[in-house]
């Protein structure tokens, strides 16, 4: 099984700020061979509300997210970037392998206002 | 729009069982792959069981191995997840998601509570 690290578990920032979230992999996470994406996602979750999909193949913004929201990969090592806090991104965010069963998620990186 | 819908959950005695179903509308349901994905209170994310388009692929988390079985019917846009022997442990909320560019839409979700 590929365990998912996240770190910081909890990150206090004020709207405006870069936000910087890791995730490392205790091993190499699969790449699909036609498109060569990784199989790697991150979520977001709000309070009291379903998990969203930000960013799949590692660094691809699912539709509608704002590109303020970027995903980078180095080796086993998978950073989500915020570049600039807007008052709706404080929420709890995911880091996810979908590509070796069993998938696993992280345990999570909670953005809290500062 | 796509729309992913739960039901079923409930609070239910430890060794009891459940039906979840999900009803889905807006895309075509039969070429795609789907999953269950489960949060206990206060807790993260936990994949529970994943169903190729046609049925015939299907694998699970080791902890529901033998417990809990996925199915589908593509004729009614219905995903459901049989849970049986149900334990403490398996009280969480249960969502039905989309696999496709990772798991790319999720259902609000049903809450299964275990307790006597």
């Amino acid at each position: 099984e590929i365990v998912l690290t996240q770190s910081p578990g909890t990150l206090s920032l004020s709207p405006g700020e870069r936000a910087t979230l890791s995730c490392r992999a205790s091993q190499t996470v699969s790449r699909a061979s036609e498109s060569g994406l990784t199989y790697f996602a991150w979520y977001q979750q709000k309070s009291g509300q379903t998990p969203r999909l930000l960013i799949y193949g590692a660094s691809v913004r699912a539709p509608g997210i704002p590109d303020r929201f970027s995903g980078s990969e180095s080796g086993t090592d998978f950073t989500l970037t915020i570049s600039r806090l807007e008052p709706e991104d404080f929420a709890v965010y995911y880091c996810q392998q979908y590509g070796t069963s069993p998938c696993t998620f992280g345990g999570g990186t909670k953005v809290e206002i500062k | 729009e796509v729309q992913l819908e739960e039901s079923g959950g409930g609070l239910v005695q430890p060794g009891g069982s459940l039906r979840l179903s999900c009803v889905v509308s807006g895309f075509s349901f039969s070429n795609y792959w789907m999953t269950w994905v489960r949060q206990a209170p206060g807790k993260g994310l936990e994949w529970v069981a994943t169903i190729a388009p046609d049925g015939n692929d299907k694998s699970y988390v080791d902890s529901v191995k033998g417990r809990f079985t996925i199915s589908r019917d593509n004729a009614k846009n219905s995903l459901y997840l049989q849970i049986d022997s149900l334990r403490a442990d398996d009280t969480a909320v249960y969502y039905c998601a989309r696999k496709y560019s990772a798991f790319d839409f999720w259902g609000q979700g049903t809450l299964v509570t275990v307790s006597s």
